[in-house]
């Protein structure tokens, strides 16, 4: 099956700083690429949904001047989490579509878990 | 408002058959998926209906009536290593993807 590939899987930060969490697709052409934050314990929660050559579409609550979208080519998006704090710890995992199939299946990268101390 | 719904929590016995189901009221469907999710992990895909019948792939099946707004996971001869938090999502009407809240299934011995 089609690959994403996500780096890094797990980070430690101060607070203040920033981290960029990558996502790539290494196999196929994904036009529209996710961002998801999942909780200890809970379900995966859509942060944003990012769009190759225009801006992301933030989903409500979510800062879109902390959590920074880049998606510049079809198969890189970035997301950066800009001043970090450790309520900002969490698992941050990226998906993807083939841009050639509206129906197919989502395929994740690893995730990246975040601790910022 | 879109909705999914999910057991939060099973527990079956190894070697037994389980059954998760999953009931969703969503604008427009365009497919349901199952993914499973180990803790700490990206979940994995593990089918996709969107027609009315069971989808069947070795020990796992899946179910779909999209009349009834509801599909159901089977896992057949259970194993340990199928503890794990199971899925369901929905496809909207914009081929938006739509999380249910997952099931956590314990496996005993």
């Amino acid at each position: 099956g089609a690959v994403v590939s996500q780096h890094p899987s797990w980070v430690i930060c101060k607070s203040g700083t920033s981290v960029k969490i990558e996502c790539r697709s290494l196999d196929f052409q994904a036009t529209t690429m996710f961002w998801y934050r999942q909780f200890p314990k809970q379900s995966l929660m859509l942060m944003a949904t990012s769009n190759e050559g225009s801006k992301a579409t933030y989903e409500q609550g979510v800062e879109k001047d902390k959590f920074l979208i880049n998606h510049a080519s079809l198969t890189l998006s970035t997301l950066t989490v800009t001043s970090a704090h450790p309520e900002d710890s969490s698992f941050y995992i990226c998906s993807a579509r083939d841009s050639g199939g509206r129906e197919t299946e989502a395929f994740f990268g690893q995730g990246t878990r975040l601790t910022v101390v | 408002g879109q909705n999914i719904d999910q057991p939060t929590e099973m527990t079956a016995t190894e070697g037994a058959i389980v059954q998760i189901n999953c009931t969703y009221q969503t604008s427009g469907f365009n497919g349901l998926f199952w993914y499973q999710q180990h803790a700490g992990e990206a979940p994995t895909f593990l089918s996709y209906n969107v027609l009315d019948g069971l989808e069947e792939k070795g020990r796992f099946s899946s179910f779909l009536s999209r009349s009834k707004g509801y599909s159901y996971l089977l896992l057949k001869e259970l194993q340990m290593k199928d503890s794990a938090s199971y899925l369901c999502a929905v496809t909207d009407s914009n081929y938006q993807l739509i999380w249910g809240a997952g099931t956590k299934l314990i496996i005993k011995p």
